[in-house]
């Protein structure tokens, strides 16, 4: 089946500096990706959707400046954590799909857990 | 925003029973998902059922989906261990998953 690989799966940074979260689609082309993040107890926020050499959508209060998307290729998207701060600190989790296949659910990645110090 | 409120947000139940999470949502949608979500980890997509279908089964699971009321329950038979770990409805809808906020599922032995 698809699989999505997202890297790394955790990381610890300062305050101040920039984390790169990476997401692949392995065996399938991801023509759409989803960004989301999570904290402790609570259910995944949708960040952005970013659709393969587009710019990324992001939901309303998500600081587009803060979080960069880039998604240019069909194999991979990233998300950059820019400047971090203790409250950034969360788990981010990547989906990826192919609008061609859409109605058959997305493939999640397994997840950054970001701590911010 | 999310899309669908689950209940009961917590579940505690003996091994062996079965266990029923609920979910609404708010707009249409051209399907639903559950996901299951061990502690800090990952998800795993359970299973997908389209807007026009009432029912569906995979394994110990059946989940059902009312569009004229906009609920969606997910039935685990049989409940093991295994199963503990929290469980999300996830609507699809315009391109996009908007998860609902969870239920934590919790099997005593």
């Amino acid at each position: 089946g698809a699989v999505v690989s997202q890297h790394p799966s955790r990381v610890i940074c300062k305050s101040g500096t920039s984390v790169k979260i990476e997401c692949r689609s392995l065996d399938f082309q991801a023509t759409t990706m989803f960004w989301y993040r999570q904290f402790p107890k609570q259910s995944l926020m949708l960040m952005a959707t970013s659709n393969e050499g587009s710019k990324a959508t992001y939901e309303q209060g998500v600081e587009k400046d803060k979080f960069l998307i880039n998604h240019a290729s069909l194999t991979l998207s990233t998300l950059t954590v820019t400047s971090a701060h203790p409250e950034d600190s969360s788990f981010y989790i990547c989906s990826a799909g192919d609008r061609g296949l859409k109605h058959y659910g997305y493939t999640f990645g397994s997840g950054t857990r970001l701590t911010v110090v | 925003s999310q899309q669908g409120e689950e209940d009961p947000q917590a579940l505690s139940i003996q091994e062996g029973e079965n266990a029923t999470m609920n979910c609404s949502y708010k707009t249409s949608i051209n399907n639903l998902q559950w996901y299951r979500q061990n502690s800090g980890r990952g998800l795993v997509h359970l299973i997908l059922i389209r807007s026009n279908e009432r029912e569906k089964h995979s394994g110990r699971l059946r989940v059902t989906l009312d569009t004229s009321k906009k609920s969606s329950s997910l039935l685990i038979t049989a409940s093991r261990a295994a199963d503990t770990a929290s469980y999300f409805c996830a609507a699809y809808r315009d391109d996009k998953i908007i998860f609902g906020k969870g239920t934590r599922l919790h099997i005593l032995p």
